[in-house]
């Protein structure tokens, strides 16, 4: 199985700062389609995780463009270019080349 | 866009088994990809399975494999995740999740399983 490794493990950021999690893989996620599918969710606290990012750096429908991802092969970054309140939570990255599908540990994300 | 309503929450006692069903609207179970996927009290997300396009058949994830059944009833856009011989490592928050354009993309909003003598 691929194993996902994030840092950090919690955050706290002052609102209107920037905010940045790592992950990485333990594989190249880059397909032989030329894809590289590595996801990021967000679950706000009491709720259902939602999808932010999928292959790398494509933002999800409705997904605000203070959100950004990059990185390729085993790389990965997630970039909130100015933290607001309603960014709170924890932060999961996710393999999708293979399955069994494989998350990180979580990054919680609070406000400070 | 999919919505995702699950059914409520449950509380078993150990080894008996848990059917949780996850109602689709909003598009057709055979337009999309069902996963499930857990999360234990104060823990990260577990993948336990779901319907892998390119073979066209349910994986199950190795852990899990032997004690969960995922079908689904086509009739009624309704997909089903059952597990059985449950323990009290078993108690979590059931979330099925499609894939439609992209892994996970939609979530319901989750089914708490407890297990407890």
């Amino acid at each position: 199985d691929i194993v996902m490794t994030q840092t950090p493990l919690s955050l706290s950021v002052t609102p209107g700062q920037p905010a940045s999690i790592s992950c990485k893989s333990s594989q190249s996620l880059l397909h032989s389609d030329g894809k590289t599918y590595l996801y990021w969710y967000l679950q706000k606290p009491g709720q259902s995780p939602q999808l932010l990012i999928y292959e790398v750096s494509s933002r999800f429908s409705g997904v605000p463009d203070r959100f950004s991802g990059s990185g390729s092969g085993t790389d990965f970054t997630l970039k909130i270019s100015r933290v607001e309140a309603e960014d709170v939570g924890v932060y999961y990255c996710m393999q999708g080349i293979h399955l069994p599908l494989t998350f990180g540990q979580g990054t919680r994300l609070e406000i400070k | 866009q999919v919505q995702l309503v699950q059914s409520g929450a449950e509380v078993k006692k150990p080894g008996a088994s848990v059917k949780v069903s996850c109602k689709v609207s909003g598009y057709t179970l055979t337009e999309l990809s069902m996963h499930w996927v857990r999360q234990a009290p104060g823990k990260g997300l577990e993948w336990m399975g779901g319907f892998d396009p390119e073979d066209g058949e349910t994986i199950y994830a190795q852990k899990f494999q032997g004690r969960v059944t995922m079908t689904e009833d086509t009739s009624t856009d309704t997909a089903y995740m059952e597990l059985s011989s449950l323990r009290s490592e078993d108690t979590a928050v059931y979330y099925c999740a499609t894939a439609t354009q992209q892994w996970l993309d939609y979530w319901g909003q989750g089914t708490l399983v407890t297990v407890s003598s």
